[in-house]
């Protein structure tokens, strides 16, 4: 069981915006400052969204953004677009110099 | 362009061992820590292990602590895995990493009799 916890699926319509959590459920994250996202489409390489919380990677669209309150933290991607159909996943390092990935949540765009 | 290609995967019974390799390009190897995180059908990511740029600190997940060896020759710009006594559970797609922000395509493992 992982000590992130992301919901299994959220869904929205093209234009919308969808808001995917991820919580930490142990004391094992210190700060929980290093929360980073990631886009998976099936069968191809996973694709780093938000690094550190809220830092977006060169390259990657300003629909795209992140943030934390407490022990959850949040990924928002505004404007749906087809595209955007994928599975996203949470992650963080741990006390321990190890990392943890989220359950992942399955993203439907209607 | 920062690339990075595994290599190695197949099709071993349990018990048994395979080595995947990774081939980094097009970013300074040497000073990046690496990363193995794999995908069984059907499930999540999970990360598996991690290497410091010089090799001096290495760390696992419990699903594979003991089992699994991470290392690293900055000379060849190459990451590998030995993976040995090798489970049913351990059949995934395995992907290497340097910090997260460059993948390979992964390689596929299975484990079966």
């Amino acid at each position: 069981q992982s000590a992130l916890t992301q919901p299994a699926s959220v869904s929205g319509s093209p234009g919308q915006s969808i808001t995917i959590s991820c919580t930490e459920t142990s004391s094992d994250f210190g700060g929980y400052n290093y929360v980073s996202w990631y886009q998976h489409h099936p069968g191809k390489a996973p694709k780093l969204m938000i690094y550190d919380v809220s830092y977006r990677p060169s390259g990657v669209s300003n629909r795209f953004s992140g943030s934390k309150s407490a022990n959850t933290a949040s990924l928002t991607i505004s404007g749906l677009q087809a595209e955007d159909e994928a599975d996203y996943y949470c992650s963080s390092n741990t006390t321990t110099n190890t990392w943890v990935f989220g359950g992942g949540t399955k993203l439907t765009v209607l | 362009e920062a690339q990075l290609v595994e290599s190695g995967g197949g099709l071993v019974q349990p018990g048994g061992s395979l080595r995947l390799s990774c081939a980094a390009s097009g970013f300074t190897f040497s000073r990046y820590w690496m990363n193995w995180v794999r995908q069984a059908p059907g499930k999540g990511l999970e990360w598996v292990a991690n290497i410091k740029e010089d090799g001096s600190e290495k760390y696992y997940a419990d699903s594979v602590k003991g089992r699994f060896i991470i290392s690293r020759d900055s000379a060849k710009n190459s990451l590998y895995l030995q993976m040995n006594s090798l489970r049913v559970e351990d059949t995934a797609v395995y992907y290497c990493t340097n910090s997260f922000d460059t993948w390979g395509q992964g390689t596929l493992v299975t484990v079966s009799s």
